[in-house]
């Protein structure tokens, strides 16, 4: 099956730092999508983003369809981005396979 | 807002027992889902529903079942729980219209 792969696994940042969320899968999808799963364990779609480019406040993401893999920025970061991040794809049979999630802690 | 509402947050359950997981959506979508998440494991797709009596099998399916009798809710059902299967359990559902997908707040099983 499809591998998704995600990195880096830990970041640790400073707020009003940015950073770069990376994640690559090994097969053509038909679906990306990015998840932030907060510290109670909520999980929020941020974006479906197949291909190109979105935007959303302080987070946007970029996908490269052609060369797999996506890309998750996070600007001006804040505490509460603090999080677990998940890519998850789907390659056309309705299912999204989740990546092992990059872990973000932004301290005061 | 739209929600995905699962019945329990916390539940702890004996070995043998059988188990009801319940998920109800208000967004009156066909897609559900369930997933269980596992440290370093990520979410794992355990069984999906695409509409009313249909169900499909997912990446891990062996020692649960599923029930969609209403459109709005989808049961997982653990046949007879094992120390395995403690994890937490999310369930979703997807507007196939725009690929959104909605989470409930989880449910962390414990199998004792």
């Amino acid at each position: 099956g499809i591998q998704v792969e995600q990195s880096p696994p830990d970041l640790i940042l400073q707020e009003g730092a940015n950073s770069t969320l990376r994640c690559n899968f090994s097969d053509s999808v038909n679906n990306l999508q990015w998840f932030h799963q907060n510290p109670w364990g909520q999980l929020i779609n941020l974006f479906y983003i197949p291909s190109g480019t979105k935007q959303n406040g302080r987070l946007s993401a970029t996908t490269v369809a052609t060369e797999r893999y996506s890309l998750l920025y996070i600007s001006s970061s804040q505490t509460t981005d603090s999080g677990v991040y998940f890519c998850a794809v789907d390659t056309g049979f309705q299912k999204l396979v989740f990546g092992t999630g990059t872990r973000l802690l932004v301290s005061p | 807002d739209v929600k995905v509402t699962q019945s329990s947050r916390y539940l702890v359950k004996r070995t043998g027992e059988k188990v009801f997981l319940e998920c109800v959506q208000d967004m009156d979508h066909e897609n559900m889902f369930w997933y269980r998440q596992d440290p370093g494991l990520g979410l794992r797709l355990i069984y999906f529903s695409y509409d009313v009596k249909m169900k499909e099998k997912g990446d891990i399916p062996e020692g649960y079942s599923v029930s969609r009798e209403k459109k709005e809710r989808f049961s997982l059902i653990l046949e007879s729980a094992s120390t395995n299967q403690t994890s937490m359990y999310l369930c979703a559902s997807r507007d196939t219209t725009n690929y959104g997908y909605t989470f409930g707040s989880g449910t962390r099983l414990t199998v004792v």
